[in-house]
């Protein structure tokens, strides 16, 4: 069965560069959601997408932003990086916005600033 | 953590033997979720309970809920070594669709 893709699987970038993470969300989902997790930590929520439009937002650092396109894949951007920056970036996605369904989560992209 | 405690953050078992690992947390939900990671990877879904169940089976794999208590339980019989790995309970908070995560618990099977 087709899981969620992320892309770069892997990325180093120094200090106060930017940086573009990837999501593809399983077919026919059509919400998406953004964990930071640093090390040794546990996953913190970013931000989500539900049909193209911002539907919760978390702890996400004003540098970065993120959207939805039509084909339901997101990006997260992220500017003027920080060494605290460095963690593991996951996106997960689920068929609605009811919390009682699943979140599948992608692989993640380990994100090192240097 | 911004929900709550796992206990233990720690586990080491033998092979075969069972494993149980606990979660609290702080508001009230609609349901409770176990995630698996190895280290450094993906998190996969292991389960889903309800707010309005009590138990629930899936394999080797056993949760409990008590929302009384605002905790839960993983059970997980007769261990292998590929169940090496954290454990992560993550709930609704209040029914928001964002996931908030435990804390984990490392789970070490030694062969």
């Amino acid at each position: 069965a087709a899981g969620v893709i992320q892309s770069p699987r892997h990325l180093i970038k120094e200090k106060r560069e930017t940086a573009t993470l990837k999501c593809y969300p399983i077919p026919r989902h059509d919400t998406v959601y953004w964990y930071q997790q640093g090390p040794g930590q546990d996953p913190q929520f970013l931000i989500s997408f539900y049909e193209k439009m911002q539907s919760d937002k978390g702890s996400i650092p004003d540098r970065f932003s993120a959207q939805q396109f039509s084909d339901y894949h997101s990006e997260l951007n992220m500017s003027s990086l920080e060494l605290g920056d460095s963690a593991l970036y996951f996106c997960a996605s689920s068929l609605g916005l009811k919390s009682s369904y699943e979140q599948y989560f992608g692989p993640g992209t380990r994100l090192t600033v240097t | 953590s911004q929900q709550g405690e796992e206990d233990p953050q720690a586990l080491s078992i033998q092979e075969g033997e069972n494993a149980t690992m606990n979660c609290s947390y702080k508001t009230s939900i609609n349901n409770l979720q176990w995630y698996r990671q190895n280290s450094g990877r993906g998190l996969v879904h292991l389960i889903l309970i309800r707010s309005n169940e009590r138990e629930k089976h899936s394999g080797r794999l056993r949760v409990t809920l008590d929302t009384s208590k605002k905790s839960s339980s993983l059970l997980i019989t007769a261990s292998r070594a590929a169940d090496t790995a954290s454990y992560f309970c993550a709930t609704d908070d209040g029914g928001a669709q964002k996931l908030v995560f435990g804390q984990g618990t490392r789970l070490t099977i030694n062969p």
